[in-house]
């Protein structure tokens, strides 16, 4: 049964740091992973898709990386800016086509 | 075109009523998720709809929870008899093929259920 942890479970940061979010899964066996992020009351909006065939995913100031090996995902997040305060969510779809996901790093990006 | 759209937006009912939840996938996408997240809590699985398979109700928690996908288009997830516990929010998301392929998951914004 795949597991998704994210570490940490909440970061706060100051404006313009650079910062990681990790994600980890026990079964490598995954067709992809995908990040998505969700602001308080909202639903989620997909942020990136990394296939099991990558390595990374670039989309502005986000780069997520895929390490299946391992089990381990990262999204990198520069020059951060208040507006990117919100939760950050990972999740991994195998074989039983369905989404698992880890439960969030709630991002805060303080002024 | 628009994204997955959920109605009713908020719902409260008494509990021991039965609810219904409506989603509205992406045109043409064949897959079809439903999630519930509690307060505090990580995204739960329920159901899965991959076009005229077999749906995967391996998430559904209880005999009470029950979901239909009429022609391949618009789900309903029923709740009858609710209790306080199914208080959440709901959450459908679609994507337009397999999963071996590169495919990519949209949510909509979800339906708050809560149960007094």
């Amino acid at each position: 049964k795949q597991e998704v942890t994210q570490i940490p479970a909440a970061l706060s940061v100051p404006e313009g740091e650079n910062l990681v979010l990790n994600c980890s899964f026990t079964d490598s066996a995954i067709y992809n992973l995908q990040w998505f992020r969700q602001d308080p009351g909202k639903g989620l909006t997909s942020l990136l898709l990394i296939q099991s065939s990558q390595r990374e995913q670039t989309s502005g100031r986000l780069n997520a990386s895929l390490d299946k090996s391992s089990g381990r995902s990262t999204l990198y997040i520069a020059a951060s800016q208040p507006g990117d305060s919100a939760t950050y969510l990972c999740a991994c779809q195998g074989g039983s086509e369905k989404l698992v996901f880890g439960k969030g790093t709630k991002l805060t990006v303080n002024p | 075109g628009a994204g997955v759209s959920q109605s009713p937006s908020n719902k409260v009912t008494e509990k021991g009523k039965d609810v219904e939840l409506r989603c509205d996938p992406i045109s043409g996408h064949t897959a079809l998720y439903w999630y519930r997240q509690s307060l505090g809590q990580g995204l739960e699985f329920l159901i899965y709809f991959q076009g005229n398979s077999a749906p995967d109700k391996s998430g559904l928690p209880s005999d009470r929870f029950s979901a239909e996908r009429t022609g391949g288009s618009v789900s309903t997830l029923t709740i009858q008899r609710t209790q306080q516990e199914d208080s959440a929010v709901y959450l459908c998301a679609s994507s337009p093929r397999q999963p071996s392929t590169n495919t990519e998951a949209f949510f909509g914004q979800g339906t708050r259920l809560t149960v007094v």
